[in-house]
């Protein structure tokens, strides 16, 4: 079965750029997904395939993915988009499968 | 609009069974499928497994094929998770969540969660 890997927190001042990475051997031929959790709330998807955003997502989130590596971008980030942050794809190995990656916790300070 | 209303939180002791319910509205149960995610406490998202409303066909993750059982109801459109005897490792939040129709099948709706403790 396939894995995502991320990195278990990022920290960035507001105003800076935070760069939150997905690492898995499915990318290169699935789509990456990522999910935005804040604390006590139910996951809300922030992008999806690989970098479109769905309605009502600020436009200084964006996602790209090239080869094994996701990457989800928070442009001059603030304080309300500190929460966890989850990639989400199929597993590479059997396509009715899908897997979460381990979470990145986004500090904001 | 789109929603999904999960039962509320239950509290029960090692080896009872439980079945939590998730309540779909504002769109065609029968088209999507819904699914099933565990988050332990202070830990990530788990896919557990899906199912297709209108069929009933049922995909699980293997680290859950066997330890819960997903079904639904397409006349009441709600989807259910069930336990026949739980343990307290299955204690944690429950989210159920519709898929998209786009390729990847990402969950798009999600539903409150459920907060399932099991203590004996």
């Amino acid at each position: 079965s396939s894995e995502l890997t991320q990195p278990p927190s990022v920290s960035v001042s507001p105003g800076q750029t935070a760069r939150i990475t997905c690492s898995g051997d499915s990318l290169p031929k699935k789509y990456a997904y990522w999910y935005q959790q804040k604390s006590g709330q139910a996951p809300v998807l922030v992008i999806y395939e690989d970098s479109k955003r769905p309605s009502g997502i600020p436009e200084r989130i964006s996602g790209s993915s090239s080869g094994t590596l996701a990457t989800l971008t928070i442009s001059g980030a603030q304080v309300e988009d500190e929460a966890d942050y989850y990639c989400y794809s199929t597993d590479r190995n059997d396509n009715d499968r899908r897997i979460f990656g381990g979470g990145t916790k986004l500090i904001v300070l | 609009e789109v929603q999904l209303v999960q039962s509320g939180a239950e509290v029960k002791k090692p080896g009872e069974s439980l079945k939590i319910s998730c309540k779909s509205s504002g769109y065609t149960f029968t088209n999507y499928w819904i699914g099933w995610v565990r988050q332990m406490p202070g830990k990530g998202l788990e896919w557990m497994g899906v199912i297709y409303p209108d069929d009933s066909e049922t995909r699980y993750s293997p680290s859950f094929q066997g330890q819960v059982a997903i079904s639904a109801d397409k006349s009441i459109t709600t989807a259910y998770l069930q336990w026949g005897s739980l343990k307290a490792s299955d204690t944690a939040m429950y989210y159920c969540a519709r898929q998209s129709p786009r390729v990847g099948s990402e969950f798009d709706f999600w539903g409150q969660g459920t907060l399932v403790t099991v203590s004996s």
